[in-house]
């Protein structure tokens, strides 16, 4: 079964700095984007960026470029989303899902999602 | 990028009704669209893509139209599983982008 597992839900606040993960499993970790996809509260869905983990290609959002920063290790099989100083207004649930045929194409499957709060 | 417009944003609708959610596009994005159903608390669930292809597994009274920059989802006879919030995607160019999502409420 293919499975993205993310990490646990944070707390933080304002002017720290974050990193959360996702976990594949069941399928070539390297052969396939991940994306990250952010959903701040009662609101809809935003693609932040992807990876690629065979090579580390990134691409990401004109929106969020210079505001996040997406890696990955395919030695733990693991992609990660990481800011450097939080804002108030990163508090969202961020998705991490799989794109199924390559860039572009649709997202399946999903990682159960991190709450992520930042406080002032 | 393109922008998606899903109309309406909420649905109020009873067991048994047939519902439809409209997508419309900026742009063509000739068929590269695909549907998702978010339930609160919950990660989006993939059901559709290329417009009208049904994903193994989802229930054959969903289905998927459209073509260039008009799509539509259709639920043929609204089961209580169905009450949640629809989105579109388009995947025909980055940045991917999504509609900004009908709820499908009980009326």
């Amino acid at each position: 079964e293919v499975q993205l597992v993310q990490s646990g839900a944070e707390v933080k606040k304002s002017g720290e700095s974050l990193k959360i993960s996702c976990k594949g499993s069941g399928y070539t970790f390297t052969n396939y984007w991940i994306g990250w996809v952010r959903q701040m509260p009662g609101k809809g869905l935003e693609w932040v960026g992807i990876i690629y983990p065979g090579d580390s290609d990134t691409r990401y959002s004109p929106s969020f470029q210079g505001q996040v920063t997406i890696s990955a290790d395919k030695s733990i099989r693991t992609a990660y989303l990481q800011w450097s100083s939080l804002k108030v207004s990163d508090t969202a649930m961020y998705y991490c899902a799989r794109l199924s045929y390559g860039d572009p194409s649709w997202f399946d499957p999903w990682g159960q999602g991190t709450l992520v709060t930042v406080s002032s | 990028d393109i922008q998606m417009t899903q109309s309406p944003s909420t649905l109020s609708a009873s067991v048994g009704d047939r519902v439809t959610i409209t997508c419309r596009a900026s742009q063509s994005i000739s068929s590269w669209l695909a549907w998702y159903q978010q339930k609160p608390g919950k990660a989006p669930k993939f059901l559709i893509y290329k417009a009208s292809s049904l994903e193994s597994g989802v229930p054959s009274r969903f289905s998927g139209s459209g073509s260039g920059t008009e799509f539509t989802l259709t639920i043929s006879s609204l089961q209580p599983d169905d009450f949640a919030t629809y989105y579109c995607q388009q995947y025909n160019s980055s940045p991917l982008t999504f509609g900004q999502g009908t709820k499908v409420e009980i009326k």
